[in-house]
C-alpha cells in the first residue's frame, strides 16, 4: 500500500513554461514533506521542503504548495529549464526527526528546448 | 567539502552470500541513513544511525544490519542475500538528525544478486 503517490510517471514541458509535479499521500500523520531531484547515475538532491504549519514555501524558481485537507502537495518550477530534466521524488515524514522518510515512486520531467 | 561517497559502485553477488556496502558521510555530518531503491520505485528507508547508535529502522528483516564509526562513516551489511535484494542502495548524511536538514545522498551502490 503506497502511502505517497506520484500518479504521473512522466511529464513533458516546454522550456520557459511552468512545470507542476503532483504528490498525494494517505497517512494523515505526515507533517513534513520534501522534494528531491535525481539525475541518472547520481544520488537524489534535496530541492525544497515544507512543514505542515505552512501551505507554501518558495525558493527561487521552486515553490511547494501543501493542501493538508486534500493530502496533496505540488512542486511548481517557473520558468522550466532543460537542466531541470530529471526524476523528481516527493517524500513525507511523520515526525521531524528524519528517521523515516517515505518516498513516492517519482515523476520523470523532461523540459524540451 | 566532499559529498557523500559510497563504495563499491556496482556489485554482483550470489544468492545466500553476504555483502558489506560502505558510505563516507559528508564532512561535518553525524547522521547517516540507508535506503533501498528497487527499479522504478522510490527509495525505501532501511535504518538511520546518529552518533554511532541506530536511530530508527524501517520494515526490513534483521539480516539487514549496520554500523556507524567514530568518524561517522557507515556500513550496511546484508546476510543471506535473496534475489529481491537486487537494488540500488543509497546512503544519505545530514548535519543532525531532523527532517529540516535535507539529507545529502551518495550516488549509490548497485547490487545484483544472481
Amino acid at each position: 500500500d503506497q502511502q505517497v503517490k506520484q500518479n504521473s510517471p512522466s511529464l513533458s514541458v516546454q522550456e520557459g513554461r511552468i512545470s507542476i509535479l503532483n504528490c498525494d499521500y494517505t497517512n494523515s500523520m505526515f507533517d513534513y514533506f520534501l522534494w528531491y531531484k535525481k539525475y541518472p547515475a547520481e544520488g537524489p538532491t534535496f530541492l525544497i521542503s515544507i512543514s505542515s504549519i505552512k501551505d507554501k514555501n518558495e525558493d527561487g524558481r521552486f515553490t511547494v504548495f501543501l493542501n493538508k485537507s486534500a493530502k496533496h502537495l505540488s512542486l511548481h518550477i517557473v520558468p522550466s529549464q532543460p537542466g531541470d530534466s530529471a526524476v523528481y521524488f516527493c517524500a513525507a515524514s511523520a515526525n521531524n526527526y528524519g528517521q523515516n522518510f517515505v518516498f513516492g515512486p517519482g515523476t520523470r520531467l523532461s523540459v524540451l528546448p | 567539502e566532499t559529498g557523500v561517497t559510497q563504495s563499491p559502485t556496482h556489485l554482483i553477488k550470489t544468492r545466500g552470500q553476504q555483502v558489506t556496502l560502505r558510505c563516507s558521510s559528508q564532512s561535518g555530518h553525524n547522521t547517516v541513513s540507508w535506503y533501498q531503491q528497487a527499479l522504478g520505485q522510490g527509495p525505501q528507508f532501511i535504518f538511520q544511525y546518529y552518533r554511532e547508535e541506530e536511530n530508527g529502522r524501517g520494515n526490513f528483516p534483521p539480516r539487514f544490519s549496520g554500523l556507524q564509526f567514530p568518524n561517522y562513516s557507515s556500513e550496511l551489511n546484508v546476510n543471506a542475500l535473496e534475489l529481491d535484494d537486487s537494488a540500488l542502495y543509497l546512503c544519505a548524511s545530514s548535519p543532525e538528525t531532523g527532517a529540516g536538514y535535507g539529507y545529502t545522498f551518495g550516488s549509490g551502490t548497485r547490487l545484483t544478486v544472481v
